[in-house]
This record gives C-alpha cells, sequence and structure tokens, in this order.
C-alpha cells in the first residue's frame, strides 16, 4: 500500500499567485480531510469529502481556498491568490469510512512557503 | 479552538528512560487518539481508547483515560531515539471531526 501520496512536497510561490495542492488518497478509502498546520494555529481541519462529496468546508478560511474531488483517487486544494500568510504545511488524509472512530491516514504533507 | 491540550509542551529524556505525557479536554467524547509526528513528516496513528475503556496498550505505548476528569496520558516505555517525535492527542465530537492538540515535543538523547 503506498499510502496517501501528496505532491508537491515543496512549493515556494510570489503573494498572488495560483497555488494547486494535490492528494491521491489509500485506495478503498471513501473520506478525505485536508488539514493545514502552522505553529501558531497547530493543525486546523480546512475541508471533508465523504465519497467525493464536501460535506463540510467550514474551516476553509476564505473564498481564495476551494477544493475539489472530481473521482475517489484524487483530490485538489487551491488557493488563488495566495498570501504570505497562507504560508503551512498542508496534509491530506484518508480514512475508510469517516466515521469518529476511524484512524486517519495522513501523507507527507505539502510544505508550502508564499513570498 | 483546539479540544485536546497536550502536556507538557516538550520533554527531553535519556534513552532507556520513560515518557509520558497527558491530554485534557473540554467536551464529552467517543474516542480519543494519539498520533506521532517525526520531523517533516506526516501523523502516524498509534493508539484508539474508547470512552468506556481505561487503559490499553499497544507494545512500549500504555494509554490511559479518565473521563471522569476529561484526561488522557500516553506512556513511552524504554524509551529509544527513535522515539523522538511530537506526540497528538486528537478528540472526536458529535460528527466526524477530529480535534487535534498543539502536541508534545519529545526528545529522546543517546
Amino acid at each position: 500500500d503506498a499510502g496517501v501520496i501528496q505532491s508537491p512536497r515543496h512549493e515556494v510561490t510570489e503573494m498572488g499567485q495560483e497555488v494547486t495542492l494535490r492528494c491521491k488518497p489509500i485506495s478503498g478509502h471513501n473520506s478525505l480531510f485536508w488539514y493545514r498546520q502552522t505553529m501558531m494555529r497547530g493543525l486546523e481541519l480546512l475541508i471533508y469529502f465523504n465519497n467525493n462529496v464536501p460535506i463540510d468546508d467550514s474551516g476553509m478560511p476564505e473564498d481564495r481556498f476551494s477544493a475539489k474531488m472530481p473521482n475517489a483517487s484524487f483530490s485538489t486544494l487551491k488557493i488563488q491568490p495566495s498570501e504570505p500568510r497562507d504560508s503551512a504545511v498542508y496534509f491530506c488524509a484518508s480514512s475508510r469510512a469517516g466515521g469518529i472512530t476511524d484512524t486517519q491516514y495522513f501523507g507527507p504533507g505539502t510544505r508550502l512557503t508564499v513570498l | 479552538s483546539q479540544q485536546g491540550e497536550e502536556d507538557p509542551q516538550a520533554l527531553s529524556i535519556q534513552e532507556g528512560e520513560n515518557a509520558t505525557m497527558n491530554c485534557s479536554y473540554k467536551t464529552s467524547i467517543n474516542n480519543l487518539q494519539w498520533y506521532r509526528q517525526n520531523s517533516g513528516r506526516g501523523l502516524v496513528h498509534l493508539i484508539l481508547i474508547r470512552s468506556n475503556e481505561r487503559e490499553k496498550h499497544s507494545g512500549r505505548l500504555r494509554v490511559t483515560l479518565d473521563t471522569s476528569k476529561k484526561s488522557s496520558s500516553l506512556l513511552i516505555t524504554a524509551s529509544r531515539a527513535a522515539d523522538t517525535a511530537s506526540y497528538f492527542c486528537a478528540t472526536d465530537g458529535n460528527d466526524y471531526k477530529l480535534s487535534f492538540g498543539a502536541g508534545t515535543t519529545v526528545t529522546v538523547r543517546a
């Protein structure tokens, strides 16, 4: 099992540019989560998909952030336009059923730096 | 706001010693999970304890849960250099969301 795959692992961009982060969940998992981790705020849930459908995006900080899951094996998180305060590590995680007892499997993260 | 909060924030121990960290939370839970994060990596699930359980073991890990005090502890016995990492507790509410604490950073000295 390859685990959750994220790309790119590192992204450096300039303020105002569009950034797209990608995630491939574990095969057979039907829940997908996007998190953001910073020193100041810790790990924050941004959005949650179940069976490719966005269930709760209340954690998405602003309209500049959007996420899609066109199929069971791929999701994107887009920031447009990016700002320096978006600099963080973004994690994608997946779980088998998304229930409250389910273990979440995290990807290695994408470290985003916005200059 | 974060549901779970770990204590201490940082812990430095000698290899072979035990490491204990605590997690306190505010509202009632169904389950509590502990995760480990090595530097530059994603979180890895360690153990899940249900609200009706008081203690659980997994290898060198021992987790306790006291729902009356809304607290949990994670004990790592006979620590190794590879245990150097940040440890997070995650609590659930009445929905699917896991709420992570700020973490305890553990350094195991050789």
